[in-house]
C-alpha cells in the first residue's frame, strides 16, 4: 500500500508569488490533515478534512492560505501571495476513520520564500 | 493549554549505549493519546507508537521501550543498544480535540530531540 505522498518535495519562490502544494493521502483514508513546521518552532496543525469537507481550519495562519480537497481524494494547499514567514516544511497526514486514528505522514514539502 | 515539552534538544551517544528521550505533557483532557514519531534524515515522519491515557503499561518493541507515567505527565522513550540507524529527530505528540470534528483529534507537538548515534 502506498503511503502519503506530497509534491513538490521542495519549492523556492519569490515573495509575492503563488505556490500550490499537493498531498495524496493513503487510499481509503477519509481524514486528511495539514501541518507546518517553521524553523526552530514546533510542528503546528493547520487544518483537517473529512472527505471533501473542512472540519477544523483553526490553525490556518491567514486568508493567504487556501486548502481544498475536491472529491475527497487529494488535497491542495495554496499560498497566495507568499510572504517570507511562510517558509517552512508543510506536512500532510491521513488517517482512516473516526476517533483517534493514527495519522500517517508524508515526507513534507520544504517551502522557501525569498 | 495543551503542551508537549521535549527538554533535550540534541543528544549524542556512541553506538550500543542506551539512551532515553524525555517527553512531558500538559493537558486538561481526561482522555488523551500520546504518540512518538521518528524523522530520519530523509524527512518523513514515521509513526512509532500510540498510547492512550487509560493504559499505563509500559510498551516494548525490540530495542525500543516506552514508559508512560500519568503521575508525572511523562511519556519517555528509551532505545536500548543504540545503532547508527537510530540517528534521527524524535517527536513526542499529544492529541487534542478539534472544533467540530467529532472524535477526530489534531496533534500537539514537542520541538523534537535530535539523536546522533556515532559509531
Amino acid at each position: 500500500e502506498a503511503g502519503v505522498t506530497q509534491f513538490p518535495s521542495h519549492s523556492v519562490i519569490e515573495k509575492g508569488q503563488t505556490v500550490t502544494l499537493r498531498c495524496d493521502p493513503i487510499s481509503g483514508h477519509d481524514n486528511l490533515y495539514w501541518y507546518r513546521r517553521v524553523m526552530g518552532k514546533e510542528i503546528k496543525f493547520l487544518l483537517h478534512f473529512v472527505k471533501e469537507s473542512k472540519q477544523d481550519e483553526s490553525g490556518m495562519p491567514n486568508n493567504r492560505f487556501l486548502a481544498e480537497r475536491t472529491g475527497g481524494t487529494y488535497s491542495t494547499l495554496k499560498v497566495q501571495p507568499a510572504e517570507l514567514e511562510d517558509s517552512g516544511v508543510y506536512f500532510c497526514a491521513s488517517s482512516h476513520g473516526t476517533g483517534v486514528d493514527t495519522q500517517y505522514f508524508g515526507p513534507g514539502t520544504r517551502l522557501t520564500v525569498l | 493549554a495543551q503542551k508537549v515539552t521535549q527538554a533535550q534538544t540534541e543528544i549524542s551517544v556512541v553506538e550500543k549505549e542506551d539512551v532515553t528521550l524525555d517527553c512531558v505533557y500538559e493537558t486538561r483532557d481526561t482522555t488523551y493519546y500520546l504518540f512518538w514519531y521518528k524523522q530520519p534524515p530523509s524527512g518523513e515522519l514515521v509513526f512509532l507508537i500510540r498510547r492512550n491515557s487509560f493504559d499505563e503499561q509500559n510498551e516494548i518493541s525490540g530495542r525500543y521501550s516506552w514508559n508512560f507515567q500519568k503521575s508525572t505527565s511523562s511519556f519517555n522513550f528509551t532505545i536500548t543498544a543504540s545503532q547508527v540507524v537510530d540517528s534521527a529527530v524524535y517527536f513526542c505528540a499529544l492529541s487534542e480535540k478539534m472544533v467540530g470534528a467529532g472524535n477526530n483529534r489534531k496533534l500537539i507537538w514537542g520541538l523534537g530531540t535530535s539523536l546522533a548515534v556515532n559509531p
